[in-house]
């Protein structure tokens, strides 16, 4: 157990839909990742936030944002979803701003399917 | 533009010997370079770093390799346990812009025999 938590982890939506999707960093954590996972593409970096601040943004498209609240818990919201988005996301967290290399711990993930 | 590439998808190795795995990066800012295990319906497992200042660490079973001038690196685990059998990722990242988002390969499934 990571101690990084994400809800709900299943999902299944239609197009044109729009969903949140949660995550808990742990316990002291500043700084949460969102990363997709698709069949084709692998794992990819979508945004980064740092004690609720955006820090970087990767392939995140327009339709997705993602914000980081004062309890550090961060949500992701996909709007006008469509059957591409199918796949799994996972939130992963570190300590943040120590100014070094941090190692990243991933939480179990949420699988969206887009009908 | 595959900056991280594992050119193996798969390897079986035999309970009790070492697994090789393999990646490659072309980002030369790349300086810290972490391999995660992932089992299916989970998550990343981080495993085991490296920073681009050494060439080898080791914990327990799991040693990492960094040759920078190839730009490779390798994980080797020794000895191999069926229940090592997962997908692994090499991931890479780069300091100095303030985020530390790491670049993944595809993954390696790796399969070891009892």
């Amino acid at each position: 157990d990571s101690g990084v938590t994400q809800t709900p982890k299943h999902l299944i939506t239609a197009t044109g839909q729009r969903v949140t999707l949660r995550c808990s960093p742990r316990s002291g954590d500043l700084s949460v990742y969102w990363y997709q996972q698709s069949l084709d593409q692998g794992l990819q970096f979508l945004i980064h936030y740092y004690n609720g601040e955006e820090r970087a943004k990767g392939n995140i498209l327009e339709r997705f944002s993602a914000q980081q609240f004062p309890d550090l818990h961060s949500e992701l919201n996909l709007s006008s979803l469509e059957l591409g988005d199918s796949a799994l996301y996972f939130c992963a967290s570190s300590a943040g701003g120590t100014g070094v290399q941090e190692t990243q711990y991933f939480g179990p993930g949420t699988r969206l399917l887009v009908l | 533009d595959q900056q991280v590439k594992q050119n193996s998808p798969s390897l079986s190795v035999q309970e009790g010997r070492i697994s090789i795995l393999n990646c490659d990066y072309t980002n030369s800012m790349f300086d810290y370079f972490l391999w995660y295990k992932k089992y299916p319906a989970e998550g990343p497992t981080f495993l085991i770093s490296i920073s681009s200042i050494k060439d080898k660490n080791e914990d327990g079973r799991f040693t990492v390799f960094l040759n920078k001038s190839a730009k490779h690196l390798s994980l080797h685990i020794v000895p191999s346990q069926p229940g090592d059998s997962a997908v692994y990722f090499c991931a890479a990242s780069a300091s100095g812009a303030g985020s530390y988002q790491l670049t993944f390969g595809k993954g390696t499934k790796l399969s070891v025999i009892p």
